[in-house]
């Protein structure tokens, strides 16, 4: 089976500007997490999708979105960049097991 | 408010000898524990799990105590293998969020040949 794709890799943006990252799970995974990873906070979670509603969110601004599709395909939006933005984004999917998720090897943001 | 802590941040062993990486945490609602591994440019990677339930679950090299009392749980791995080189992070979460890990910061273990 193929892993957790994320699109694009790599991703610089300036200030006050908004971007989609794109997040495919494994086949047959209908449960699709993001996290933000920072040198300073470590991995946090931001929100979790299962069957096209957003089930669980952590405590990030509304300036953090997201949405999942019917063939489980998820994408997160953030408006606005800023300058704390710049992180590794990484996504996870799960089949439906308590926690065990598989990540995807991250979109690196650069905001400038 | 840091739930899951990791105290140290790195960790240097010798190839052969046992590495324990630690991990404690607050919130008494979580139920779920895991430890994920993590090399450069990747993401992470499951590695073992333990529930509340019990105090100890064992994989291969790899084997996960739970001391609830004290909030505190480590990952066993003997023999290390310089392959076993990377960053661990502890994860936690509970039976009504079971979807939403709380992670520490980490650590660096460095297997030495």
């Amino acid at each position: 089976k193929a892993g957790v794709t994320q699109t694009p890799r790599y991703l610089i943006k300036t200030r006050g500007q908004q971007v989609t990252l794109s997040c495919s799970p494994i086949s047959g995974h209908r449960s699709v997490s993001w996290y933000q990873q920072t040198p300073g906070q470590g991995l946090q979670f931001l929100f979790e999708y299962f069957s096209e509603t957003q089930r669980n969110k952590g405590n990030f601004p509304g300036r953090f979105s997201g949405r999942q599709f019917s063939n489980s395909r998820s994408e997160m939006n953030v408006s606005t960049l800023e300058l704390g933005d710049s992180a590794l984004y990484l996504c996870a999917s799960s089949p439906g097991l308590a926690g065990e998720q598989f990540f995807g090897p991250g979109t690196r943001l650069t905001v400038l | 408010d840091q739930q899951v802590k990791q105290n140290s941040p790195s960790l240097s062993v010798q190839e052969g000898r046992i590495s324990i990486l630690n991990c404690d945490y607050t919130n008494s609602m979580f139920d779920y524990f895991l430890w994920y591994k993590k090399y450069p440019a990747e993401g992470p990677t499951f590695l073992i799990s333990i529930s509340s339930i019990k105090d100890k679950n064992e994989d291969g090299r790899f084997t996960v105590f739970l001391n609830k009392s004290a909030k505190h749980l480590s990952l066993h791995i003997v023999p290390s293998q310089p392959g076993d080189s990377a960053v661990y992070f502890c994860a936690a979460s509970s039976g009504s969020s079971n979807y939403k890990l709380t992670f520490g910061k980490g650590t660096l273990l460095t297997v030495n040949p």
